[in-house]
Parts: C-alpha cells; sequence; structure tokens
C-alpha cells in the first residue's frame, strides 16, 4: 500500500509565525504535491517536485515555499503565517509517466492562524 | 481554462436509494478523469480513472462513466458507510511544448457530499 504521512494532523499558529509542514511517502514516487482545500474551492494547488531540488508552482504559490532534498520528503514551509492561511493542507506523491499519475494523499494538516 | 464543476453539492439519501452525482468538465483534451473519495478529516482516497468517453468503471457500489462533456458516479443501493463526499478530478492533455508532461497536473472540482442515512 502506498503510504503519504504528514506529520501533524492539527497545527495553531499565530501570525507571522515561520511554519512547517512536512510530508513523507513511502513508494519512491518521482512527483510529490502540496495542495490547499477549503470549503466550495476544492483543492488547489500550491506546490509540487517532479524530482529532488526540483519544484514548479502551482495555482496559489503566494506566501509559501517548499523544499524537497530527499526524494521521499517533502515539505511546505509559511515563511510568515497569515490567517488567510487557515486551511486544510494536503500533500501528495504520484509515479512519473502519463499512466501512472494517479494522486495517493495524506490524512492532512489543518492549519489555524491565530 | 480548464474547469470542472460537481453536482449537487450535497445529497442526502436514504439506504437503499440509488443516485447519480455528477461531474462536468470543460478541458482542452481530456488526458484523465479521476474520483475520490474523501470522509471527514482525511485526505481524499482514489476511487477509478476514466480515460476515454464510453468507458465504464465499477467497484462494489460504485459506478463511474465518462461523455465527452461529463462523467457520472452512480452509487446503486447506498449504505451509510458510502457517505462521504466525493471529488473529482481531471488532467489535460499536455501540449508539445510542455516541459512538465510527466507530472500530471489535476484540476479538482468542489465534491459532492454524501450522507446516507438507515
Amino acid at each position: 500500500d502506498v503510504k503519504v504521512t504528514q506529520s501533524s494532523r492539527y497545527l495553531v499558529k499565530r501570525t507571522g509565525e515561520k511554519v512547517f509542514l512536512e510530508c513523507v511517502q513511502d513508494m519512491d514516487h518521482e512527483n510529490m504535491f502540496w495542495y490547499r482545500q477549503d470549503p466550495g474551492l476544492g483543492l488547489r494547488l500550491i506546490y509540487f517536485s517532479y524530482d529532488v531540488k526540483m519544484k514548479e508552482k502551482g495555482d496559489i504559490p503566494e506566501g509559501y515555499s517548499v523544499s524537497r532534498e530527499k526524494k521521499e520528503r517533502f515539505s511546505l514551509i509559511l515563511e510568515s503565517a497569515s490567517t488567510n492561511q487557515t486551511s486544510m493542507y494536503l500533500c501528495a506523491s504520484s509515479l512519473a509517466g502519463a499512466a501512472k499519475n494517479i494522486q495517493y494523499f495524506g490524512a492532512g494538516t489543518r492549519l489555524s492562524v491565530l | 481554462e480548464d474547469q470542472v464543476t460537481q453536482s449537487p453539492e450535497a445529497l442526502r439519501l436514504q439506504e437503499g436509494e440509488s443516485s447519480s452525482l455528477n461531474c462536468s468538465y470543460t478541458v482542452s483534451g481530456l488526458r484523465g478523469l479521476f474520483w475520490y473519495r474523501q470522509d471527514p478529516g482525511k485526505g481524499p482516497e482514489f476511487l477509478f480513472t476514466l480515460y476515454s468517453a464510453g468507458e465504464e468503471k465499477e467497484k462494489e457500489r460504485l459506478k463511474a462513466t465518462l461523455t465527452k462533456k461529463e462523467s457520472f458516479l452512480h452509487i446503486t443501493a447506498p449504505k451509510p458507510e458510502d457517505s462521504a463526499t466525493y471529488l473529482c478530478a481531471v488532467q489535460a492533455s499536455v501540449t508539445p511544448q510542455s516541459t512538465t508532461d510527466s507530472w500530471g497536473k489535476l484540476q479538482f472540482g468542489a465534491g459532492t457530499q454524501v450522507v446516507v442515512t438507515p
């Protein structure tokens, strides 16, 4: 079974704090993704990575950065958390190649910024 | 711009009452359409991928179908454990100029929340 593990289920942070969300996958997947999920808006892609140290912006990258130093680990960084970043954050991974683009998701991190 | 619209937003069913969820999409060339199930407080769980119009896939009480403009997820004789939010996502065909062909961006709909009561 594919396993995508997010380090925290719930986080409460204060405005202006630097926040790290960690994600680890155990299936040797090349691609990893960070989404945020808000009611009525669906999942929106923040950043993705298709290889170690490689990253691409998604649809809503502003206020976020990412780090991928090892193939299995993909970190999302909120440089200075703001209240509008309160959301559910989901990490996903997939194999490279058009026929294998099924994305497998972690359980999510619910972040509250006060 | 690729768009995915799911309807209805919410659906309440009696146990055994079959129904269908709709996912309509506009995309410049469809590579694949994905259905996921999401339970409260959890991440989405993959259900099906459909690649071409006319294709159908089944899993227990769920059946997904695909046309050129929409997909349906049919729930036959649902049980309370089928209660969840069902998400639809499309993957567009990439242009030859794209340098990120292998990673497969998904465009998600907002989901349909299904509640099945005993």
